[in-house]
């Protein structure tokens, strides 16, 4: 089974910038969107936005403004950046495959704990 | 887009069978069969077990199923198991607005 591996900064200071990287293997990247999902402590899961390997992307009205979602199709690899960000902001932060047809998030990866401090 | 409402928790002994609620709103749950089900346990990320409102993934046990009545869908686990101690989210597209898809309060599931 695929299994998505994702990595970055475990550790920020208010205000700087989030950057989180996910590499999916072979196949199982090309005609897929691919989500970024986080989950603060002890609550649930918020959906971030997607990006398809054509670049296309869509975001969460809430954080559009600082979100940037991008694709390196060379590497199979898609990437979050969250600016600005503040205490409200850590959280783990989980990549995941969008089945389109189903709309449903079939695959995640292990999940990166990010934590916004001074 | 607020999330959907579930139980914060439900408990049951091993071999009964619980019911968990997911409701939204014509917009999510009661407009599309897009809703999903996932299992969380501590510590580790979501796996799915429920799509299309009723359709398991292949490896998921046939003691999950899922229903959908109006804007309120549920998950069922039947003969419960220890294993089966976790939290789990509901989810579904919406049409409201971005974002695409939301998700459930979550709830908390205890095997007495």
């Amino acid at each position: 089974q695929v299994q998505p591996q994702q990595w970055g900064a475990g550790l920020l200071k208010p205000s700087e910038t989030l950057s989180l990287t996910c590499a999916v293997q072979g196949e199982s990247f090309s005609g897929y969107y691919w989500s970024w999902i986080r989950q603060a402590p002890g609550k649930g899961l918020e959906w971030i936005g997607e990006i398809i390997h054509s670049g296309g992307t869509s975001q969460n009205p809430s954080l559009k403004s600082r979100v940037t979602i991008s694709v390196d199709t060379s590497k199979n690899q898609f990437s979050l950046k969250l600016s600005s960000v503040t205490a409200a902001d850590t959280a783990v932060y989980y990549c995941a495959r969008h089945q389109s047809g189903h709309n449903t998030f079939d695959i995640w990866g292990q999940g990166t704990m990010v934590t916004v401090s001074s | 887009q607020s999330a959907l409402t579930q139980p914060a928790s439900v408990s049951g002994s091993p071999g009964q069978s619980i019911t968990i609620s997911c409701t939204g709103t014509s917009s999510d749950v009661g407009g599309y069969n897009y809703v999903s089900w996932y299992q969380q346990h501590p510590g580790k990320a979501p796996t799915l077990m429920i799509y299309d409102v009723n359709n398991r993934p292949s490896g998921v046990s046939y003691r999950f199923s899922g229903s959908k009545s109006g804007n309120t869908a549920s998950l069922t686990i039947s003969g419960l198991q220890a294993e089966d101690e976790a939290d789990y989210y509901c989810s579904s597209y919406t049409s409201s607005s971005t974002p695409l898809y939301v998700f459930g309060t979550g709830t908390k599931v205890t095997v007495l």
